[in-house]
């Protein structure tokens, strides 16, 4: 069965700066996608980013991007110029080739002004 | 589209009563999936269907949790009796037709089991 490890709940960056958020998963499979959704307090999951495991190339949206290390098994989600909206909690998770769904535990990003 | 619309939003019961939750994908999407989240688990997936069929509900804590879907505008997840450990928030979301689709998420219904 596949599994997402997320293994901070909480990390806190100053605004304008950095963050890096990390992931991991298991799996056997070799075809897969992995998202990263942001849960804000009003509690709607909003994608932020996917990758598609077949692709090398990190995917990267505006000021979020990601760091796919496949054979690692690792998913990391960088956000830069970090702005006080981007308080939230993010999840990571997995798609499998059946399409199962599944995330990891979430972790908690709080901006300092 | 309205996207995924669950209801009730908030839903108090008393310990032993059954509990119905509903939800409503958007339309066209082939999967539906129920989650489950707290602060010790994060966020579970209970159980997903595709074109209306169970595919899996390994995720399904125990038998007092059911979960049907008759048709493809509407899917329950339903608890008999509830006791007070099943207060969490629950997620209803939907996708297209393949494993490259994001999910689309309801607002969730935060249940409280008294």
């Amino acid at each position: 069965a596949q599994t997402v490890t997320q293994s901070q709940p909480e990390m806190s960056v100053q605004e304008a700066e950095t963050v890096t958020l990390s992931c991991t998963y298991d799996t056997s499979e070799s075809d897969y996608y992995l998202f990263w959704y942001k849960q804000p307090p009003s509690r709607q999951m909003i994608l932020v980013i996917r990758q598609e495991a077949y692709k090398q190339q990190n995917a990267t949206e505006n000021r979020f991007s990601v760091n796919f290390q496949k054979a690692a098994k690792s998913f990391s989600l960088k956000i830069s110029d970090s702005q006080l909206g981007d308080a939230a909690m993010y999840f990571c998770a997995y798609r499998s080739a059946n399409s199962k769904l599944t995330f990891g535990k979430g972790i908690t990003l709080s901006v300092r002004p | 589209d309205a996207g995924v619309i669950q209801s009730p939003r908030h839903e108090v019961t008393e310990m032993g009563q059954e509990v119905t939750l509903r939800c409503k994908p958007i339309s066209g999407h082939d999967y539906l999936f129920w989650y489950r989240q707290t602060m010790m688990r994060g966020l579970e997936l209970l159980i997903y269907f595709n074109n209306n069929v169970p595919i899996d509900d390994s995720g399904m804590p125990e038998d007092r949790f059911s979960a049907k879907m008759p048709n493809a505008s509407f899917s329950t997840l339903k608890i008999q009796p509830s006791e007070p450990r099943d207060s969490a928030v629950y997620f209803c979301a939907s996708s297209l037709f393949s494993f490259i689709d994001e999910a689309f998420f309801g607002q969730g219904t935060r249940l409280t089991v008294v």
